[in-house]
């Protein structure tokens, strides 16, 4: 059974980067089949979709984010990771990792949630 | 820009038939994907591709798209359906997904 759980600090500075590690279980991010996603949902409000990664190591962008977003896969311990650079106050949001399946997402992660203050 | 415009709010009484409707504006004619979310927990895939259910999704879920407006329909509502509801499309342009803002379903 697919299973995955985000990891990172519990708080960030403004201007800082933020950075998730999302470690995969019962599945493998080298899958040709599957993309692997970063969402997140400010407190209180609606889902993000932030960009997604494919095994081969091509990503992509939420356009409104893509100036300060990268996401990379890193095979030998099965996880992906999301670096967010610049941050404000406005990024603090719980974050899941998910899998994508086609164009949609059909396993998520717990979430995780990262306030952006000093 | 691209848009999925949701009702903020949805009452039902139990028992009965929810239907949240997702306008897609210039999404029209894309496949549409639903999920769900309770308090204080992740979201949960209900409905994809327009209609298709997950495994262990009751039957009581049902979905459609017709024109510029996909339906999310719940039958027989139970107070354990009450929870937050999105939309999503797929915007190939930029490949990256788009929700709609939510609806939240109350079972009255």
């Amino acid at each position: 059974q697919l299973h995955l759980q985000e990891s990172g600090p519990g708080l960030v500075k403004p201007s800082e980067i933020l950075t998730l590690t999302c470690t995969v279980s019962g599945a493998s991010v080298n899958s040709l089949i599957s993309y692997w996603a970063w969402i997140r949902q400010p407190p209180g409000k609606g889902l993000e979709w932030i960009g997604s990664v494919h095994s081969t190591g091509s990503s992509y962008y939420n356009p409104s984010l893509k100036t300060r977003v990268t996401i990379s896969i890193h095979a030998s311990k099965n996880q992906f990771s999301l670096n967010l650079r610049s941050v404000t106050a406005a990024d603090t949001a719980v974050y899941y990792c998910a899998r994508r399946s086609s164009n949609y997402v059909d396993s998520w992660g717990q979430g995780t949630l990262v306030p952006v203050s000093s | 820009s691209y848009e999925l415009t949701q009702p903020p709010s949805v009452s039902v009484a139990p028992g009965k038939t929810a239907r949240i409707t997702c306008e897609l504006n210039n999404f029209g004619g894309k496949s549409v994907h639903w999920y769900q979310q309770k308090p204080g927990q992740a979201p949960l895939l209900v409905i994809y591709y327009d209609g298709d259910r997950p495994s262990g999704i009751p039957e009581r879920f049902s979905g459609s798209n017709s024109g510029n407006t996909a339906t999310l329909t719940i039958s027989r509502v139970e107070a354990g359906d009450e929870a937050e509801y999105y939309c999503q499309v797929w915007d190939g342009d930029s490949d990256h997904g788009v929700f709609g803002g939510g609806t939240k379903l109350t079972v009255l």
